[in-house]
This record gives C-alpha cells, sequence and structure tokens, in this order.
C-alpha cells in the first residue's frame, strides 16, 4: 500500500532563514512525485513533478530533489509570501489517482 | 490561473439531503478527478472520469457518484449526506496526452448540520 509521511507537520521560519521540508514514501514503481502549494481554503497550485532518484527541479526560492526513498523541498530565504501548506504526493503504477502526504504547514515570519 | 473552475464556492447541507458539486475543466483536458479533503488532511482520491467514463475510483461508497460531459464538465453527487461529508471537495484535470500531472481549481468548501 502506497505511503506518504510529510515532515514536519508545521515550520515557523524567520524571513531569508532557508529549510527544507521532507517528504517520505513507499510506492512499487513510482510512477512520479509530485509538490504542490495550498494556501487556506483553496485548491492545491501544481510547483513540480520529479519522476527518477537524482532529479532537481527549480523555481524561484524553491528546489526539489528526490532519492529512493524520500524527497525534499528545499526553500532559500522565504519570504512571508511563501507561507502556505505544501503538500507532497505519488503516483503508482495502474493508478489514476494522486496519493497525498497531509502537508507541511509553512509560516514565514517578516 | 488553472483553467480549473467549481461552483459553488460554499455550501451548507443538512444531514440526509443530497447535492451535486460543478467543476468545468479545461478545453482539451479529457481526464478529471475529485477529491476530499478534510480539514488539516490531503486530499482523497474519490473518482475519476475519462471521456465521460469512470475509470478509477477511491475507497468512497456508492453514494458518491459523478458525471462528465462532453464539454469539460463535470459533477459530483452525494446521496444521503452525512455529518462527516463536511470537507473541501477539489476537482482536478488534466489532459490525457499531457504529464501526469493534474491541475485543481478552488474548491467547493461543503458543511453538513
Amino acid at each position: 500500500e502506497d505511503q506518504v509521511t510529510q515532515s514536519p507537520e508545521a515550520l515557523r521560519l524567520q524571513e531569508g532563514e532557508s529549510s527544507s521540508l521532507n517528504c517520505s514514501y513507499t510506492v512499487s514503481g513510482l510512477r512520479g512525485l509530485f509538490w504542490y502549494r495550498q494556501d487556506p481554503g483553496k485548491g492545491p497550485e501544481f510547483l513540480f513533478t520529479l519522476y527518477s532518484a537524482g532529479e532537481e527541479k527549480e523555481k524561484e526560492r524553491l528546489k526539489a530533489t528526490l532519492t529512493k526513498k524520500e524527497s525534499f523541498l528545499h526553500i532559500t530565504a522565504p519570504k512571508p509570501e511563501d507561507s502556505a501548506t505544501y503538500l507532497c504526493a505519488v503516483k503508482s503504477p495502474g493508478a489514476n489517482n494522486l496519493f497525498f502526504g497531509t502537508g507541511t504547514r509553512l509560516t514565514v515570519i517578516p | 490561473e488553472t483553467g480549473v473552475t467549481q461552483s459553488p464556492t460554499h455550501l451548507i447541507k443538512t444531514r440526509g439531503q443530497q447535492v451535486t458539486l460543478r467543476c468545468s475543466s479545461q478545453s482539451g483536458h479529457n481526464t478529471v478527478s475529485w477529491y476530499q479533503q478534510a480539514l488539516g488532511q490531503g486530499p482523497q482520491f474519490i473518482f475519476q472520469y475519462y471521456r465521460e467514463e469512470e475509470n478509477g475510483r477511491g475507497n468512497f461508497p456508492p453514494r458518491f457518484s459523478g458525471l462528465q460531459f462532453p464539454n469539460y464538465s463535470s459533477e459530483l453527487n452525494v446521496n444521503a449526506l452525512e455529518l462527516d461529508d463536511s470537507a473541501l471537495y477539489l476537482c482536478a484535470s488534466r489532459h490525457s496526452a499531457g504529464g501526469s500531472e493534474q491541475y485543481f481549481g478552488p474548491g467547493t468548501r461543503l458543511t453538513v448540520t
């Protein structure tokens, strides 16, 4: 059975204080690991897809990396507008859906 | 902007009632999925439609049903509402010839009292 565990549950950072969010997964034959950002009361916003170990993708202050067991979302010099919940999801072979973790709630303090 | 819209934004229903939620996908996005997101949880897969037929379902009872229309719109119907059905309902679409990433709408907040 697919499992996705995100840590920490919540993270408070000072503006400019870089950190990383973790997504550990158990899935046979990963067909994609996805990162989304979700603001309160809104739908998830797509950030990245990673397909194979060693792959990295960047967008502004965010960088996502993937190993065979986990993915990290690195946030460099965060700003208050980066405050949101970050969701990780996996897709397994033959599945039509994404399987989500419970998210990390990030708060960036000015 | 994902081009995915949902209506209504908020809805309050009484236990036992029925509800219909609507979603309009991007043109060309012929695959639509519905998810339920309880407070503080990640989205949970309800079902997926491709070319107007259900082709995948999560662990949800038959009182959750759906429709997809040729104009890229879809519906989620829930019968015999229960208090635990209170959640944010999300619609997500993708093009079957595109990547695996799904693009979500803003959601419908359903409260069952």
